[in-house]
């Protein structure tokens, strides 16, 4: 089974700055087969980036994915309060897991 | 408008029965994997595994093989989620949610509401 950690657990961060959350795998996953969520409080996952850099309908291009092998990077270029929220990364190889999640504080 | 819509919350005792459900709409039902992912209390998601309701082929995840069953009644575009015998960790929100496939990627684009259920005594 692949696993898939995230980091930080949690970020604390200000309006208008640039988050970086990261997702490592315990093997080489093809990019085709990465997938970001982000999940607010009390509501269900919503789709973010599929294919480890494509945005899903309706995201804002603040919102962007990257990397390969090992490797990926779900990155916030500016910071809104309504992006307060748990975000999960997965991947879909051989089985499917999800990251443990990275929560993304406003201060 | 796709739509997922999830039966209520339930409140049963260890060792009782229970089947929830998500109804599917505004999409072919038939011609899409559904998947159903656990989330425990203060924790993140879990992938237990997944039905095509064309035809009712199920894979499951090993941690969850053995421990629930997944159906589907394509004439009224529903799945379900089933447990024999609950257990007080089974005490979890539920979700199901549409797996979808373009460019050779397969994503979970479309979510329930979730479906609560307590396990106690």
């Amino acid at each position: 089974e692949i696993v898939l950690t995230q980091s930080p657990g949690t970020l604390s961060l200000s309006p208008g700055e640039r988050a970086t959350l990261s997702c490592r795998a315990s093997q080489s996953v093809s990019s085709k087969n990465i997938v970001w969520y982000q999940q607010k409080p009390g509501q269900a996952p919503r789709l973010l980036i599929y294919g480890a850099s494509s945005r899903a309908t309706g995201i804002p291009d603040r919102f962007s994915g990257s990397g390969s092998g090992t490797d990926f990077t779900l990155t916030i270029s500016r910071l809104e309060p309504e992006d307060l929220a748990v975000y999960y990364c997965q991947q879909y190889g051989t089985s499917l897991t999800f990251g443990g999640g990275t929560k993304v504080e406003i201060k | 408008e796709v739509q997922l819509v999830q039966s209520g919350a339930e409140v049963k005792k260890p060792g009782e029965s229970l089947k929830i459900s998500c109804k599917g709409s505004g999409y072919s039902f038939t011609n899409n994997w559904i998947a159903w992912v656990r989330q425990m209390p203060g924790k993140g998601l879990e992938w237990m595994g997944i039905i095509y309701p064309g035809d009712s082929d199920t894979r499951y995840s090993p941690s969850f093989q053995g421990q629930v069953t997944f159906s589907a009644d394509k004439s009224i575009n529903t799945a379900y989620l089933q447990w024999s015998g609950l257990k007080a960790s089974d005490t979890a929100i539920y979700f199901c949610a549409r797996r979808y496939s373009s460019g050779g990627s397969a994503y979970f684009d479309y979510w329930g509401q979730g479906t609560l259920v307590t396990v106690s005594s």
